[in-house]
C-alpha cells in the first residue's frame, strides 16, 4: 500500500488567498484525521470523520476552516481566507477506527507558508 | 479525560548511550498507550503500543517502553543510541471503551551526539 498519500508537500501563498489541501487515506480505513503541527501549539487535532461522516470539528480554529470528506478515498481541507497565523505542517492520518488501540497512519504532511 | 506528559522538550546523548524518554498519563480508565516517531519532514509513525497484554512492550528499531501502572507512565528506552535515531518522539494515550480519539504529547527532540 501506498500510505496516506497528502497533496501539495508544500504551499506558499499570500493573505487572504484559499488554500486547499488534499488527502488520500489507506484503502480500507475508516477514519480518517487532520491535524496541525506548530512549534507552539504542537499536534492539534482539527476534525475528524469516521465513514466519511464528520464526527467531532471541534478542533476547527474558525469559520474560515473547513473540511469535507465526499468518499472513503478522499478528503480535503481548505482554509478561506488564508491568514499568516495558519502558516504550520498539516497532517493527515487514518486508521481502521473503532477501537482504541487501532495507531493512526500518517501522511508526510503539506507545509503551508502564508505571506 | 485523558492527557500526556513528556518529560523534556529535548533529550541529548552520545551515540552508543542509553535512551530515556519520559511519558507519564492521565487517564480515568484503563489506557492504551502508544510511542510514535517523526523524522525531519516526514509523518509520525508507530513504534511501539500497549493494549493491555505484556507490560513491556517491544517495538521497532530496539525501543521498547514498560507501563507501570502505579507510576502512571509509559517512557521508551533503547540501550544503545545510534545517529538515525535523532527525531522526535511523541507519546500519546486513548482511553478505552470511549472516543478513541488519542491525545498526544507535546513531543521529545531526541539528539544524539558522535
Amino acid at each position: 500500500d501506498a500510505g496516506v498519500i497528502q497533496s501539495p508537500r508544500h504551499e506558499v501563498t499570500e493573505m487572504g488567498q484559499e488554500v486547499t489541501l488534499r488527502c488520500k487515506p489507506i484503502s480500507g480505513h475508516n477514519s480518517l484525521f487532520w491535524y496541525r503541527q506548530t512549534m507552539m501549539r504542537g499536534l492539534e487535532l482539527l476534525i475528524y470523520f469516521n465513514n466519511n461522516v464528520p464526527i467531532d470539528d471541534s478542533g476547527m480554529p474558525e469559520d474560515r476552516f473547513s473540511a469535507k470528506m465526499p468518499n472513503a478515498s478522499f478528503s480535503t481541507l481548505k482554509i478561506q481566507p488564508s491568514e499568516p497565523r495558519d502558516s504550520a505542517v498539516y497532517f493527515c492520518a487514518s486508521n481502521l477506527g473503532g477501537g482504541t488501540y487501532n495507531e493512526q497512519f500518517f501522511g508526510p504532511g503539506t507545509r503551508l507558508t502564508v505571506l | 479525560a485523558q492527557s500526556v506528559t513528556q518529560l523534556g522538550s529535548h533529550v541529548s546523548v552520545s551515540e552508543g548511550a542509553l535512551v530515556l524518554l519520559r511519558c507519564n498519563y492521565s487517564s480515568s480508565v484503563p489506557p492504551y498507550l502508544f510511542w510514535y516517531v517523526q523524522y525531519p519532514n516526514q509523518g509520525l509513525q508507530l513504534l511501539l503500543k500497549y493494549t493491555s497484554a505484556a507490560t513491556l512492550v517491544k517495538g521497532i528499531n530496539g525501543f521498547e517502553a514498560e507501563f507501570k501502572k502505579s507510576e502512571t507512565s509509559f517512557h521508551l528506552t533503547k540501550p544503545s543510541a545510534h545517529m538515525s535515531d535523532a527525531a522526535e518522539y511523541f507519546c500519546a494515550v486513548s482511553e478505552g471503551g470511549g472516543s478513541y480519539i488519542p491525545t498526544f504529547g507535546r513531543g521529545t527532540s531526541l539528539i544524539v551526539h558522535p
